[in-house]
């Protein structure tokens, strides 16, 4: 069975202070690795696809990237806007089609 | 322009009543999906719809819950005799067009449904 297991469950951080979320997996054949943003109150919003390790894709003050056994969310000098909650997902291949199994993710506190 | 949608936003009912879950897709996207998210927990797949079918239901807890979208478009998810441990958000999502080419597999999130079971 896939499993997806986030860490830390949760990290508070100065502005400016760069550190990185870590998505480690367990899944046969990776379809893919995805990961939301979500604030309170909000569904998750979509940030990067990644397929293959060795790939990398970045937004803004955020790059992730990927291993065969993890991923790593980096975020380069944070700003307080960044505080949400970090959902990693991997692509699930059901009997008839694809569904997301996500973590339990990071919630990132940014303080000024 | 308009993203995915969901009425109530929330929704608080008594133990053993029934409820339903409204979910308006964006326009054109032919997959849409039902998760639910407990406290502190990432959204957990309960059901996926291709067109007006369920093509995968593995993800419902039990027989109290049933989803429909007979016309392909908006989707109702059903659950009979609530009870408190179905309290928590429900999330509906829609997929671009494309799911055969995964580079453009991104899941639109609408801003869910909190579900409260007294």
């Amino acid at each position: 069975e896939d499993q997806v297991t986030q860490s830390p469950e949760a990290l508070r951080l100065q502005e400016g202070e760069s550190s990185s979320l870590n998505c480690s997996y367990t899944v046969s054949g990776l379809r893919g690795l995805f990961w939301y943003r979500q604030d309170p109150g909000k569904g998750p919003e979509f940030l990067f696809t990644l397929y293959s390790a060795g790939e990398e894709k970045e937004k803004e003050r955020l790059k992730a990237t990927l291993t065969k056994k993890e991923s790593f969310l980096h975020i380069t000098a944070p700003k307080p806007e960044d505080s949400a909650t970090y959902l990693c997902a991997v692509l699930h291949q059901g009997s008839k089609g694809y569904a997301l199994n996500f973590g339990k993710g990071t919630s990132l506190l940014v303080t000024p | 322009g308009a993203g995915v949608s969901q009425t109530p936003s929330n929704k608080v009912t008594e133990k053993g009543k029934y409820v339903e879950l409204r979910c308006d897709p964006i326009s054109g996207h032919t997959a849409l999906y039902w998760y639910r998210q407990s406290l502190g927990q990432g959204p957990e797949f309960l059901i996926y719809f291709q067109g007006t079918g369920a093509a995968d239901d593995s993800g419902l807890p039990n027989d109290r819950f049933f989803a429909v979208r007979p016309e392909g478009s908006v989707s109702t998810l059903k659950i009979q005799r609530t009870e408190r441990g179905d309290s928590a958000v429900y999330l509906c999502a829609s997929l671009t067009p494309g799911l055969a080419a995964l580079s453009s597999y991104e899941q639109y999130f609408g801003p869910g449904t909190r579900l409260t079971v007294t």
